[in-house]
């Protein structure tokens, strides 16, 4: 089976950096998602890494560990509009179907 | 390009009811897949269609199915509906792999069920 997990809640400050963890384990891997969701909201496509190391985009850096079945998102200049759940999903399993975890909200506060 | 539409947008329906929700995915995507997201829970994954065909799905009742249309476009249904169905149901479109790994799911704004 597939087993994710990330923290609950974070709370951060504007402009700062923020790092939200994942772990997760599964029994095939074809790459690890980020995905970010504002309330009410569609979760739209943050970030992919499918090898070991550091996926930069703009203010926004993913990195993976296969070996440690470890992922972290990187937030940095924190801004207000930041504050949304972000979600940690991992793709693999006999199905290589997306699998989520249950989120980290962020709330960025002046 | 449009993006991956669902409609009603909100839906309120009494327990015992049959509840049907559409998406269409975005052109060229052939595999469909729904989500169901409870408040305060993760999205949980309910159906994936590719090809008109379920190729799998999730640890829910039987009174949850759908289809695929030859057109790609899907219908999520849902039936004796319960108190614990309200929920967000998100619908996502992707590629075939290879082509569509790297850039995963791309979803639609979810449809807003009630049960009361």
């Amino acid at each position: 089976g597939q087993n994710i997990d990330q923290p609950t809640e974070m709370t951060a400050t504007e402009g700062a950096i923020v790092q939200i963890n994942c772990t997760y384990q599964t029994s095939g891997f074809n790459g690890l998602f980020w995905y970010q969701q504002h309330a009410g909201e569609a979760p739209t496509f943050l970030s992919y890494n499918v090898l070991d190391g550091l996926e930069e985009k703009g203010r926004f850096s993913s990195f993976l560990s296969r070996s440690k079945g470890y992922s972290y998102l990187l937030l940095k200049e924190l801004q207000m509009k930041d504050s949304a759940s972000y979600l940690c999903a991992v793709k693999g399993g006999a199905t290589n179907k997306l699998i989520f975890g249950t989120g980290t909200l962020l709330a960025v506060q002046p | 390009e449009a993006g991956v539409t669902q409609s009603p947008t909100h839906l309120i329906k009494t327990r015992g009811q049959q509840a049907t929700l559409r998406c269409s995915p975005i052109s060229g995507h052939t595999s469909v897949y729904w989500y169901q997201q409870a408040l305060g829970l993760g999205l949980q994954f309910l159906l994936w269609y590719d090809e008109g065909e379920e190729r799998n799905r999730g640890n829910f009742p039987p009174r949850f199915s759908g289809r695929q249309f030859p057109n790609y476009s899907s219908e999520l249904n849902v039936n004796a509906l319960e108190l614990e169905d309200s929920a967000l149901y998100l619908c996502a479109s992707s590629l075939r792999a290879p082509g569509g790994v790297r850039y995963g799911y791309t979803f639609g704004s979810g449809t807003r069920l009630t049960v009361v």
